[in-house]
């Protein structure tokens, strides 16, 4: 079946730092790819997605490319700052997000001013 | 955005008892919704998928008559664990379907979240 694999955490960077966050998949077919974020107290957030091989999915500094040649779909931010400590997800779906979706365990990061 | 909510946020009850879990979206009607349960440190196992006015879709290996769902109306759908055991103890997570998202200037399809219920069987 379907699977996401994603670096554990919980990762620690200083502030301006540059973020990467590894996430590679198992699939079947073409399916989407999504990167979600998880404030503290809050519901899961679409931070960015793409849909078909090469695409890349940008919002608030991040971006992320669909690579199908590699199956990854890896986060990154050139400079974080403190307010993005979060959890990230990576997942994956099919019918561009209709379906129910299968994430990764989940990436702590932690920004020290 | 869309909002999701869920009610309660936290649950603790005892063994043998049933627990309802509600999921609302707050500002779009959602023929879908998703259920999913996360343990800790692990990642979110989609559940079921709930369509409004029929049976919902269970995943692989989950109980239909341990853990029902209910979608009566296009802003609710509920789960009600049946008989909770403390190996039903668990972060459960809904998120709804906004497939008008693309017409109000979001995205076609996208899934919004709810908050999460924890829920402790003792």
């Amino acid at each position: 079946g379907d699977s996401v694999t994603q670096m554990e955490g919980p990762v620690t960077l200083s502030e301006e730092a540059f973020l990467t966050i590894n996430c590679t998949y198992t699939a079947t077919g073409y399916p989407s790819l999504f990167w979600y974020v998880q404030y503290p107290g809050e519901g899961l957030q679409l931070l960015l997605k793409a849909t078909k091989a090469d695409d890349k999915g940008s919002n608030k500094g991040f971006e992320a490319t669909y690579r199908k040649e590699t199956t990854s779909f890896h986060l990154e931010k050139g400079s974080v700052q403190v307010s993005d400590s979060a959890v990230y997800f990576c997942a994956l779906g099919s019918g561009g997000g209709a379906d129910g979706l299968t994430f990764g365990k989940g990436t702590h990061l932690i920004i020290q001013p | 955005g869309a909002v999701v909510s869920q009610h309660p946020s936290r649950v603790i009850c005892k063994s043998g008892t049933s627990v309802k879990i509600e999921c609302r979206s707050l500002d779009f009607q959602a023929t879908t919704m998703f259920w999913y349960r996360q343990f800790p440190k692990q990642s979110l196992m989609l559940m079921a998928t709930s369509n409004e006015g029929s049976k919902a879709t269970y995943e692989q290996g989950v109980e239909k008559d341990k853990f029902l769902i209910n979608h009566a109306s296009l802003t609710l759908s509920t789960l009600t664990v049946t008989s909770a055991h403390p190996e039903d103890s668990s972060f459960y997570i809904c998120s709804a379907r906004d497939l008008a998202g693309g017409a109000r200037g979001g995205s076609y399809n996208e899934q919004f979240f709810g908050p999460g219920t924890r829920l402790t069987v003792l």
